[in-house]
C-alpha cells in the first residue's frame, strides 16, 4: 500500500470549510484515497473515498489531484462536533477484507 | 440495528492473566476485524476474519487469539497478559461489495497492571 503523509494538526473556525490535504506520491493506478475519522475515544468513522474523480456526500467532500499524488478532504461547513483525528488511507478497493493501515492522522481542531 | 457492539468497555487485569474480549455484529457482515490503538497512535490490525470458521493474522497477532464460529460474533482472547497489551482495543466489520466500508465498535480500554 502507498505511503501517506498528512500534519499532524490543524485548526479551523466554526462554520468556515477545513481543508485537510494528504499527500500520497507513490499512490498505485488500482488504489483508492480513503478517509476515515475518529472523534475523541471513540471508534473511527468512514467518511469517503475516491479512485480519481472528485467526490461528494453528506459528510465531506474529497478533492484528488490529477496525477493522484495527494488530495484534500473538505468539511464545507465545519463544526464543534468535526473536531476529530482525521485519517487519510490509500488502499487498493479489492473484493475481501480490507487491511487499513492507520497512520498518525491529522487531529483538527474547529474553534467557536 | 446496533451495529458493532463491544463488551466490556473497560478493563484492569493483572499480569499473566487472561480474557476474552466480545465483539459483536448485527448487520450480517462477512468481514470482521480486531484493531489495537496505543496513545497518540493510529490503529493497528490484529487479527481479521472473511467468514465463519476462517481468521488469518494481521500486523500485530502475537500474545492474541480469534475464533469465529458464527457470522455475528469475533471473540478475541488475551493470554497471559502483559503490559505491552494495555491499549484500546476496536473491533471492525464490512460486506464485501459496494464501498467495503468499516464500521467500527466503540472500543475496549485495557489496562494490565
Amino acid at each position: 500500500d502507498a505511503k501517506t503523509t498528512q500534519p499532524t494538526s490543524m485548526d479551523c473556525a466554526e462554520g468556515r470549510a477545513a481543508n485537510l490535504p494528504c499527500n500520497h506520491s507513490t499512490i498505485s493506478g488500482n488504489e483508492y484515497v480513503y478517509w476515515y475519522r475518529q472523534i475523541h475515544s471513540q471508534g473511527p468513522q468512514y467518511i469517503i473515498h475516491g479512485l480519481k474523480n472528485n467526490e461528494t456526500n453528506e459528510m465531506a467532500s474529497l478533492i484528488i489531484t490529477e496525477d493522484r499524488k495527494s488530495s484534500t478532504l473538505i468539511l464545507p461547513h465545519a463544526t464543534l462536533r468535526d473536531t476529530a483525528v482525521y485519517y487519510c488511507i490509500v488502499r487498493a478497493k479489492i473484493q475481501g477484507a480490507q487491511k487499513l493501515v492507520f497512520g498518525q492522522g491529522t487531529r483538527l481542531t474547529i474553534n467557536p | 440495528n446496533a451495529g458493532v457492539t463491544q463488551t466490556p468497555k473497560f478493563r484492569i487485569l493483572k499480569i499473566g492473566q487472561s480474557m476474552t474480549l466480545q465483539c459483536a455484529q448485527d448487520m450480517n457482515h462477512n468481514y470482521m476485524y480486531w484493531y489495537r490503538q496505543d496513545p497518540g497512535m493510529g490503529l493497528k490490525l490484529i487479527y481479521y476474519s472473511v467468514g465463519a470458521g476462517i481468521t488469518d493474522k494481521g500486523e500485530v497477532p502475537n500474545g492474541y487469539n480469534v475464533s469465529r464460529s458464527t457470522t455475528e460474533d469475533f471473540p478475541l482472547r488475551l493470554e497471559l497478559a502483559a503490559p505491552s497489551q494495555t491499549s484500546v482495543y476496536f473491533c471492525a466489520s464490512s460486506y464485501p461489495a459496494g464501498d467495503n466500508e468499516q464500521f467500527f465498535g466503540p472500543g475496549t480500554r485495557l489496562t494490565v497492571l
